[in-house]
């Protein structure tokens, strides 16, 4: 089946620093590239879209200068928290829409800002 | 009102007991449903994927989706440990849109 491999499954970093999670489809190409956020007990909160080769599109109250999404190619996707602080640590999502099962889910990055 | 409404639980039932997990939605325009299952810290995987109304099985796993009254099942039969997990029911109108989560219920099933 579809394989969305997410890197780095951990981190974590010092307030004000920035950290870049990486989502690559390995058997297909992705079209589309969803970010989510997910806190403890609930569920994933839509971040947002992005399609290879244009700007992300952004959710209401995401903001797109701390949370910078790059789509670069048909196989990698990149989100990158600029200047984090300690509200920012949370479970992060990345989803490719392509593949046979559809929608595809990274394997998360608990990201911890100390 | 939410888009996906889902009780939480936590639910937690006997080894080899039927699980019953539900989801109610308000868009009438939804018309691909999803069960997904995540571990603690990591991502959700598929497990049932259904397309308008209808029925679909897949081993020990039974998916509903009732359009008239816009509600959603995942059956369970002979639930195991390894079952235990939080189930997300998710849905959307097709295309290249975004899914539309419930919560998620977290699952225990005791030996």
């Amino acid at each position: 089946g579809a394989v969305v491999s997410q890197h780095p499954s951990w981190v974590i970093c010092k307030s004000g620093t920035s950290v870049k999670i990486e989502c690559r489809s390995l058997d297909f190409q992705a079209t589309t590239m969803f970010w989510y956020r997910q806190f403890p007990k609930q569920s994933l909160m839509l971040m947002a879209t992005s399609n290879e080769g244009s700007k992300a599109t952004y959710e209401q109250g995401v903001e797109k200068d701390k949370f910078l999404i790059n789509h670069a190619s048909l196989t990698l996707s990149t989100l990158t928290v600029t200047s984090a602080h300690p509200e920012d640590s949370s479970f992060y999502i990345c989803s490719a829409r392509g593949g046979r099962d559809g929608y595809t889910f990274g394997s998360g990055t608990r990201l911890t800002v100390v | 009102q939410k888009e996906v409404e889902q009780d939480p639980g936590p639910l937690s039932v006997p080894e080899g007991a039927i699980v019953s997990l539900n989801c109610t939605y308000s868009n009438s325009a939804f018309q691909y449903f999803m069960w997904y299952r995540q571990y603690s810290r990591k991502g959700p995987e598929l497990l049932m994927y259904t397309y308008s109304s209808g029925n679909k099985e897949d081993g020990r796993f039974t998916a509903q989706v009732d359009k008239s009254s816009k509600y959603i099942s995942l059956f369970i039969r002979d639930s195991q440990p390894s079952d235990s997990a939080t189930y997300l029911c998710a849905m959307n109108q097709g295309g290249a849109n975004n899914l539309f989560f419930g919560t998620g219920t977290r699952l225990t099933v005791i030996p």
